[in-house]
């Protein structure tokens, strides 16, 4: 069954606002990593957090991670119209080898 | 500009061709990764690599047929696929297979079945 579930599945918000997707997964985790994707191209890789850390920022961005929930959020501050794009969480399970299994994603568009 | 490479960017092939994917990486990887994604569905992951051995097959068919001939390349070849192969072809790498890190990820080969 699907490990990573997104939510919302799509968003739309204004330059300037913020904007927060959540992902939610069922098994026990080593770590929680956040993507981006540009439409049809290849996947970006925004922030790692591991299951024993609770929040990391890397500029504009803030995720968190909530193990006993098994959810994680990614906040975008400030958002810009060239933040439009798929975000996708995926996790790697514990003792699992470094295999990502992917939600379906937040398609958010900023608009000016 | 991540560092991996696949080629073709877009491909058209008939059900009865025989094609293959390419993908490069110089990060010095040890662990190379095929991912399938297809619309309104999750990323599947397909195939590992590790250390040019191959460590997971995803009860993917057989018309899908990966090679790693060093750590720096890996193809994936086709044949006689489906129209329902169709979909973007994504291959990743990171440093270590059982190193927990973040993967990088090529430009996708856009794979359309006819």
């Amino acid at each position: 069954s699907q490990q990573g579930e997104e939510d919302p599945q799509a968003l739309s918000i204004q330059e300037g606002e913020n904007a927060t997707m959540n992902c939610s997964y069922k098994t026990s985790i080593n770590n929680l990593q956040w993507y981006r994707q540009n439409s049809g191209r290849g996947l970006v890789h925004l922030i790692l957090i591991r299951s024993n850390e609770r929040e990391k920022h890397s500029g504009r961005l803030r995720v968190t991670l909530d193990t006993s929930k098994k959810s994680s959020s990614l906040l975008i501050t400030a958002s810009r119209a060239a933040d439009t794009a798929s975000y996708f969480c995926a996790t790697v399970l514990t003792g699992g080898g470094n295999k990502l299994t992917f939600g379906t994603g937040t398609q958010l568009k900023v608009e000016l | 500009e991540t560092g991996v490479t696949q080629t073709p960017r877009h491909l058209v092939m008939g059900m009865t061709n025989k094609k293959s994917l390419k993908c490069e990486q110089h990060l010095g990887h040890n662990a190379m990764y095929w991912y399938k994604q297809s619309a309104k569905k999750p990323l599947e992951l397909m195939f590992v690599y590790s250390l040019e051995e191959r460590v997971e097959n995803n009860s993917v068919p057989s018309r899908f047929s990966p090679e790693c001939p060093n750590s720096s390349h890996l193809f994936l070849h086709l044949h006689t696929l489906q129209p329902e192969d169709s979909a973007l072809y994504l291959c990743a790498s990171s440093p270590q297979y059982q190193a927990n890190t973040e993967a990088f990820f090529g430009q996708g080969t856009r794979l359309t079945v006819v």
